[in-house]
């Protein structure tokens, strides 16, 4: 079975550093990417960066760049999620999600779709004094 | 950055209706829209890719539509499972955007 598996809930005061976790088992995990979601409470989806699992190449929303560092240990099927100094408004619910491209026809050419197909069960990250 | 707009932001409704969500990119993204349920407490789930392809095990009641900067998910025959919050994503522009619509709420009427 495929699977991202998370670890586990986080309580921490603001200028704390932090770093969570998000595991794949049951495919290859050094050939996709693996995103992080963040959702803060009552609000919606949003896509923080990617890394490729395989060299560790790694791409940040601007708005999230230097706000969060994505790192990657392909030996163990491991990537990671953290922060330096964490502020209150870090409260919120982080996901770790598959990227799968998916090749299909549109017309006569491929094209390459991506999907966040497998999500991890979430991580609560709770910041308060 | 491409922006995804969702309306309605809530709708309510009964089962058995149709129900259909649109999103509206702010630039063309041809195809490359992908549709999402979430329910409470819970991760994320996959249901539409590529604009109008289902995902392998979403009931055929989903569908999507679209092309261009105008998308739209319907589903043909609401049932209670399918009260949950659904997202709108584009692909165009991934990696690494994968910029995701304000959300829908589907509650019930």
């Amino acid at each position: 079975e495929v699977q991202l598996v998370q670890s586990g809930a986080e309580v921490k005061k603001p200028g704390e550093s932090l770093k969570i976790s998000c595991k794949g088992s049951g495919y290859t995990f050094s050939s996709h990417w693996i995103g992080w979601v963040r959702q803060m409470p009552g609000k919606g989806l949003e896509w923080m960066g990617i890394i490729y699992a395989g060299d560790s190449e790694t791409r940040y929303r601007p708005s999230f760049k230097g706000q969060v560092t994505i790192s990657a240990d392909k030996s163990i099927s491991t990537v990671y999620l953290q922060w330096s100094s964490l502020k209150a408004s870090d409260t919120a619910m982080y996901y770790c999600a598959r990227v799968r491209g998916i090749t299909l026809l549109r017309g006569r050419d491929p094209s390459l779709y991506y999907v966040m197909d497998v999500w991890g069960q979430g991580t609560t990250v709770t910041v308060s004094s | 950055d491409i922006r995804m707009t969702q309306s309605p932001s809530s709708l309510s409704a009964s089962v058995g209706d149709r129900v259909t969500i649109t999103c509206r990119a702010s630039q063309s993204i041809s195809n490359f829209l992908n549709w999402y349920q979430q329910k409470p407490g819970k991760a994320p789930k996959l249901l539409i890719y590529a604009a109008s392809t289902l995902e392998r095990g979403v009931p055929l009641r989903f569908s999507g539509s679209g092309s261009g900067t105008d998308f739209s998910l319907t589903i043909s025959s609401l049932q209670l499972e399918d009260f949950a919050t659904y997202y709108c994503q584009q692909s165009y522009s991934a990696p690494p955007a994968l910029t995701f619509g304000g959300g829908t709420k589907v509650e019930i009427k």
